[in-house]
């Protein structure tokens, strides 16, 4: 049973760039989180999707945006990068509202 | 605004001991709670939660206790294993939503030596 996976596992863009990362949830989850964390900090939400909407979002500006497939898999994009965008983004999975989310390895992105 | 806080970056105890983590979190609005563990270059890991209907919940060597007047809940793991060497995070969320959002504290780095 294959857990949350998330490609690719490192990135390295330059400011003012974009960025797509990738997210496959748990099977048999329908719910995609994302969150970011800074170095020395805690996951942050970004934002949630079900049923292909965005359910909830987090204190992030428009430059961060996503998207959920009908199969559940779902892409966080990011434009005009900053510095300060450098962080690990983690995917997380759950069943509907389900309060367990399941991680993924996360992407680390560096932005130069 | 912090409002989940994990104001003890690292912790050591020695193997067989008894390791307590804290966290404490300022909005009344929380009901679910859950602790994780994170090791190095993977995602974090559920560990255990507990609703805000009760006040204890325990599996295994894990238990987590909560104090709501207090706003602070706990994680104790009993007898402590060099293996459970990682970052433990605490996270809360709000059940009025329905989709639930985690809200993360900073994480404490647990290191249990043998």
């Amino acid at each position: 049973d294959a857990g949350v996976t998330q490609s690719p596992t490192h990135l390295i863009k330059t400011r003012g760039q974009q960025v797509t990362l990738r997210c496959s949830p748990k099977s048999g989850h329908d719910t995609v989180s994302w969150y970011q964390q800074a170095l020395g900090q805690g996951p942050q939400f970004i934002f949630q999707y079900y049923e292909e909407e965005e359910r909830q979002r987090g204190n992030f500006p428009d430059r961060f945006s996503g998207h959920q497939f009908p199969n559940y898999s779902s892409e966080l994009n990011v434009n005009a990068l900053l510095l300060g965008d450098s962080a690990l983004y983690l995917c997380a999975s759950s069943l509907g509202d389900s309060d367990e989310q399941f991680f993924g390895p996360g992407t680390r992105l560096t932005v130069l | 605004d912090q409002q989940v806080k994990q104001n003890s970056p690292s912790l050591s105890v020695q193997e067989g001991r008894i390791s307590i983590l804290n966290c404490d979190y300022t909005n009344s609005m929380f009901d679910y709670f859950l602790w994780y563990k994170k090791y190095p270059a993977e995602g974090p890991t559920f560990l255990i939660s507990i609703s805000s209907i009760k006040d204890k919940n325990e599996d295994g060597r894990f238990t987590v206790f909560l104090n709501k007047s207090a706003k602070h809940l706990s994680l104790h793991i009993v007898p402590s294993q060099p293996g459970d060497s990682a970052v433990y995070f605490c996270a809360a969320s709000e059940g009025n939503t329905g989709f639930q959002k985690l809200v993360f504290g900073t994480g404490t780095r647990l290191l249990v030596s043998p």
